[in-house]
């Protein structure tokens, strides 16, 4: 089955500077990659998505990359901000089969005042 | 739109006991998920639903857990008897359909002692 691993585990920078975290997939069916913000007692929510026929997508501060011939995926959050401390989860779906998105383990950000 | 309803939030037993908690998805989702999402890891599937029938349950252990969708709207997941590793979030989810995007209800978080 597909397999998603995720990098790195905790991410610390400063407000104003930016964020990286990595994902990738083993599956070369996945062909749908949403990234999920979990805060403290919530249900992770959805922040941006890319599909395998795009390799950018933007959203204000936020981009998605993906490398289908790596098999890797990327979020990118510019100008950070407090209010963006939580952890992200990337995921990964198939577009035939078994079609349930497989989450990575996480990424603790946190974003120092 | 109203969003995913999960309830209990909390819940606390006792190891060998049982214990049922209840999802109401977004109104016209066809498919519904549930995951469980141990303390510091991703969400991982147990059951996917289409409508009020299962796609996927290989992943939910089936001498102890058991989840129904009747009537394709509500679903509820039950664990008997529960186990000292059955201490989780439960979460919830639905879509509009299979592949569109997912949205995760607040989650039940069950500790076992």
């Amino acid at each position: 089955g597909e397999n998603v691993e995720q990098h790195p585990s905790t991410l610390s920078v400063q407000e104003g500077d930016s964020a990286v975290i990595k994902c990738t997939y083993s599956d070369s069916a996945s062909n749908y990659f949403p990234w999920y913000k979990q805060e403290l007692g919530k249900g992770p929510q959805l922040i941006i998505d890319i599909r395998s026929n795009v390799g950018e997508k933007k959203d204000q501060r936020i981009a998605v990359t993906l490398n289908k011939t790596a098999k890797h995926f990327s979020l990118h959050i510019t100008e950070t901000q407090p209010e963006d401390s939580a952890v992200y989860f990337c995921a990964a779906l198939r577009d035939t089969g078994r079609r349930a998105l497989t989450f990575g383990s996480g990424t603790r950000l946190q974003v120092q005042p | 739109e109203a969003g995913v309803a999960q309830s209990p939030r909390y819940k606390i037993i006792e190891k060998r006991q049982s214990v049922a908690f209840w999802c109401n998805p977004i109104s016209g989702h066809a498919t519904l998920y549930w995951y469980q999402q141990i303390l510091g890891q991703g969400p991982k599937l147990l059951i996917q639903f289409q409508n009020n029938g299962v796609v996927d349950d290989s992943q939910l252990p089936k001498d102890r857990f058991s989840a129904e969708r009747l009537k394709g709207v509500d679903s509820t997941l039950k664990i008997q008897p529960a186990k000292l590793e059955d201490s989780a979030v439960y979460l919830c989810a639905s879509s509009l359909v299979v592949g569109s995007p997912l949205h995760f209800g607040n989650g039940t978080r069950l500790t076992v002692t």
